[in-house]
């Protein structure tokens, strides 16, 4: 265990359906983060909680909802995924601004069907 | 927007070669970080290197941070099957608030 905790591990949605990504760290940390994982694209940052302020990459589609109750937890919200949003989708922590490394979790291999 | 990319994006080697991993960034870096990804796993941060010309050695790992600091290396002295994996790079962009990531180095060690 890294310290940070996904579930599911596995998930195969329909185009249609709605899910949510779970994570949740254990490590005090004030910043949380979603990454998709794809051949294509190797790390792609999605979202940044930092202080619950968000930072959003503009080139994340409205499909993908994020959210950040406390500094412990943190949620994807996909609804009407297409195919090529399968991939392997990890959440990341650390203590905020530029001087630490990032701890991953273990993803969520996510297939869209 | 700031890239950061690496090569070569596949090595082979036999196992007790040397490796090297090369880094570049579009825009001077504050710092950059180093990853390892198993295969089938998810990236452990190895180090972080901060200052102008930096060398910093785990074990037979050497980490160098460039002069101008847009660029950095990852050197593997007499590799194993054990350092098979993804090699990333990552570093901050001018806010400092998003990590972004090169497109990693994969290593294949032969027994």
């Amino acid at each position: 265990e890294t310290g940070v905790t996904q579930t599911p591990r596995h998930l195969v949605m329909g185009m249609t359906n709605k899910k949510s990504l779970k994570c949740e760290q254990h490590l005090g940390h004030n910043a949380m983060y979603w990454y998709k994982q794809s051949a294509k694209k190797p790390l792609e940052l999605m979202f940044v909680y930092s202080l619950e302020e968000r930072v959003e990459n503009n080139s994340v589609p409205s499909r993908f909802s994020p959210e950040c109750p406390n500094s412990s937890h943190l949620f994807l919200h996909l609804h009407t995924l297409q195919p090529e949003d399968s991939a392997l989708y990890l959440c990341a922590s650390s203590q905020g601004g530029q001087l630490y490394g990032y701890t991953f979790g273990s993803g969520t291999r996510l297939t869209v069907v | 927007g700031q890239q950061v990319m690496q090569i070569p994006q596949y090595q082979h080697v036999q196992e007790g070669e040397d490796f090297t991993t090369y880094c570049n960034s579009s825009t001077t870096l504050s710092n950059i970080q180093w990853y390892k990804q198993r295969p089938g796993g998810h990236p452990v941060f190895l180090i972080q290197l901060v200052k102008s010309g930096e060398v910093k050695k785990q074990k037979r790992l050497t980490f160098q941070f460039g002069e101008a600091k847009k660029n950095s290396s990852l050197h593997i002295t007499a590799t194993q099957t054990t350092d098979v994996g993804t090699y990333f790079c990552a570093g901050f962009n001018n806010a400092g608030n998003m990590l972004t990531f090169g497109g990693g180095t994969r290593l294949m060690v032969k027994p």
